[in-house]
């Protein structure tokens, strides 16, 4: 089945400590993106990657990492200097037409608390 | 960045058709309308895209104004599993490469 995975679906980490959350995807797509999501509201992009060992701050970046080294997997990093990291974290993978469609596909998400 | 602004919430029955409207006063040119549906604790799901006029498929329709400030989507004959919240989104095409920016969303509540 072509998707995208993220793992682990629940995560738990002590204050201070960095941890790296999965995505990978097997749609073939070029590009992946990581959002997070606090109760009750939207979506806010984090970073995303239009290619291979490229990548671009989204909207809240501070605090977070990502590498992308392979065109199937998008890691984000929480670190310490992240204030307030308990959150859901989205994944999604989309291939620009370049001609304004633009449909991301999402992974079902990593619940991130930090006690 | 096109913003866009919907309802808070909504409520309905089953059976009903549901029109959600979004409002997008400064979309651009080359702008799409996409709308995405969520479940608690689920990423976001497509559920339809469109740039003018109508657009129909197995699950909704989008209506689109000559304009194109505004958009509906419509839900036919709604039932409980469409309790979600839907998202309105308009296409980011500053840098070239399309950044979607989600708002808070509607949030549907359908009952027996």
């Amino acid at each position: 089945d072509g998707g995208i995975t993220q793992s682990p679906k629940y995560l738990f980490r002590k204050e201070g400590q960095n941890v790296t959350l999965s995505c990978e995807q097997n749609l073939n797509h070029d590009a992946m993106y990581w959002y997070r999501q606090d109760p009750g509201q939207g979506l806010r992009l984090i970073y995303y990657s239009q290619i291979v060992n490229d990548f671009q701050k989204g909207d809240i970046a501070e605090g977070y990492s990502v590498s992308r080294e392979k065109k199937e997997s998008f890691p984000l990093t929480v670190t310490s200097a992240q204030k307030n990291p308990t959150a859901f974290y989205l994944c999604a993978s989309s291939t620009p037409t370049g001609g304004g469609e633009d449909t991301q596909y999402f992974g079902p998400g990593t619940r991130l608390t930090v006690l | 960045l096109a913003k866009t602004t919907q309802p808070i919430s909504m409520d309905s029955y089953e059976g009903q058709e549901v029109n959600i409207t979004c409002s997008h006063n400064n979309i651009a040119t080359n702008d799409y309308i996409t709308w995405y549906q969520q479940f608690p604790s689920q990423g976001p799901r497509f559920i339809i895209q469109g740039y003018k006029t109508k657009v129909t498929n197995e699950v909704a329709s989008l209506f689109i104004p000559a304009d194109r400030k505004s958009s509906t989507l419509s839900l036919p004959r709604v039932s409980l599993s469409d309790t979600a919240v839907y998202y309105c989104l308009v296409g980011d095409r500053n840098t070239g490469f399309q950044k979607l920016v989600f708002g808070t969303g509607t949030r549907l509540l359908v009952s027996p």
